[in-house]
């Protein structure tokens, strides 16, 4: 079955470090890979994401996330984490039905908490 | 401002009530999802909708009945519902290009925080 996990349902980080929140996935095919952000009270919102190229894309807000297809990982990284950076993370993949429309399956999520 | 308005913000009713949500996307997209997402619960997709059509049903109870009247508009009607459904309910779009690449990400309104009394 193709799936998305975040192994980590919470993952905490001191201001000024660096961060990693984790996600590995399981397609068949070639996968189309999607960070998203969500703040309280608010939708998901679009970080970056990994269609073919570059294994290292960057995204919004100085984030960045590392393709690896050995290990089927999609890491989403930052070199210097700020406070405003506290939210859920949200790892998703796009596969396509064969019916030839396409579905996104959703990791269950990682809260960041960023201390001062 | 993601392109994706929701409403109404915030929502309570009784059990025996009947309520709509709505959803507006003016991204130009031709497909629309309903989301709910439950505290400590994986975000869980309940409709989709293709060129208007619905192709994705997830056994969702009947209690919910999504409407798809155009590609820039997406209800979701709710009647006789239960406390287990008090979730906020996320829409979403896309553009699926059946033919193309289809490396867009969707794009979410901020929700509709439902509560059942």
């Amino acid at each position: 079955a193709q799936s998305v996990a975040q192994p980590e349902d919470q993952v905490n980080v001191a201001e000024g470090n660096p961060l990693t929140v984790k996600c590995t996935y399981s397609v068949s095919g070639n996968p189309y890979l999607f960070w998203y952000v969500q703040y309280p009270n608010r939708g998901l919102q679009f970080l970056l994401k990994y269609i073919t190229g570059d294994n290292l894309v960057k995204g919004s807000y100085g984030f960045e996330a590392e393709f690896n297809k050995s290990q089927t990982s999609f890491h989403l990284k930052k070199p210097s984490a700020l406070v405003s950076d506290s939210a859920l993370y949200f790892c998703a993949v796009r596969v396509r039905r064969t019916s030839g429309t396409y579905k996104y399956i959703f990791g269950t999520g990682t809260r960041l908490k960023v201390l001062a | 401002e993601t392109g994706v308005t929701q409403t109404p913000r915030h929502l309570v009713m009784g059990m025996t009530n009947k309520k709509s949500l709505k959803c507006e996307q003016h991204l130009g997209h031709n497909a629309m999802y309903w989301y709910k997402q439950s505290a400590k619960k994986p975000l869980e997709l309940m409709f989709v909708y293709s060129l208007e059509e619905r192709v994705e049903n997830n056994s969702v109870p009947s209690r919910f009945s999504p409407e798809c009247p155009n590609s820039s508009h997406l209800f979701l009607h709710l009647h006789t519902l239960q406390p287990e459904d008090s979730a906020l309910y996320l829409c979403a779009s896309s553009q699926d290009n059946q033919g193309g690449a289809g490396n867009q990400p969707q794009h979410f309104g901020d929700g509709t925080r439902l509560s059942i009394l």
